[in-house]
């Protein structure tokens, strides 16, 4: 049962912005969406979340449709150190508290 | 704050052996994870803990298996007898209450049962 859509990879060359996409049509009005990457060798590391209004932070910016039904992770400049597995993860309200559960993510490849 | 604090970073057993894996949330945190990573599954959560007291242990794959808090500034993931299937990456998280709040990931424990 798979709640997140995300592709597999995603190539970017320095500097230039990645769209990162996630569709996560279950989520109902009080489920969040949050971002986590991981860097090779390291845990995953918080990026971003959101409700329902577009939100920025000094790692990234994260666009909600609408809807609700898709996100899109954006990072504004891609750099070498952006190269990681990004997991969009939505908190299910119903759940469960605290089930964070990730799925495949994308592995977001940057080239000089 | 440190963050959170997981050890050892690397052990290597045998097959049948016990293992202890430790982990030290950030302090006021209510939240205490565990996540199991591997190529073939990913990550896995596998148990949580809400104010040291167990809250949903479905992840965990079977009775070799077992996680305890014995307070808020402590946790142990303990494999009894270790497989070379348990080799792994573990990693340990924990967060505030609430859905919006983030969860903070130590290092990971690289696990190798030969």
């Amino acid at each position: 049962d798979a709640k997140t859509t995300q592709p597999n990879s995603m190539e970017s060359n320095e500097e230039e912005p990645v769209h990162l996409p996630c569709n996560h049509s279950t989520i109902s009005g009080t489920d969040y969406i949050h971002w986590y990457r991981q860097l090779p060798s390291q845990g995953p590391e918080y990026v971003i979340h959101g409700l329902t209004s577009n939100v920025n932070n000094r790692m990234a910016s994260l666009a909600i449709a609408e809807d609700r039904k898709s996100s899109t992770l954006i990072l504004h400049r891609a750099t070498l150190r952006d190269a990681a597995v990004y997991y969009c993860i939505p908190r299910f309200s119903t759940d469960s508290w605290g089930k964070l559960q990730f799925g495949a993510g994308t592995q977001v490849v940057v080239t000089p | 704050d440190a963050g959170v604090i997981q050890s050892p970073r690397h052990e290597v057993t045998e097959m049948g052996q016990e293992v202890t894996l430790r982990c030290k949330p950030i302090s006021g945190h209510d939240y205490l994870f565990w996540y199991r990573q591997t190529m073939m599954r990913g990550l896995e959560l596998l148990i949580y803990f809400n104010n040291n007291v167990p809250i949903d242990d479905s992840g965990m794959p079977e009775d070799r298996f077992s996680a305890k808090m014995p307070n808020a500034s402590f946790s142990t993931l303990k494999i009894q007898p270790s497989e070379p299937r348990d080799s792994a990456v573990y990693f340990c998280a924990s967060s505030k209450q609430g859905l919006n709040e983030k969860l903070f990931f130590g290092s990971g424990t690289q696990l190798s049962v030969l």
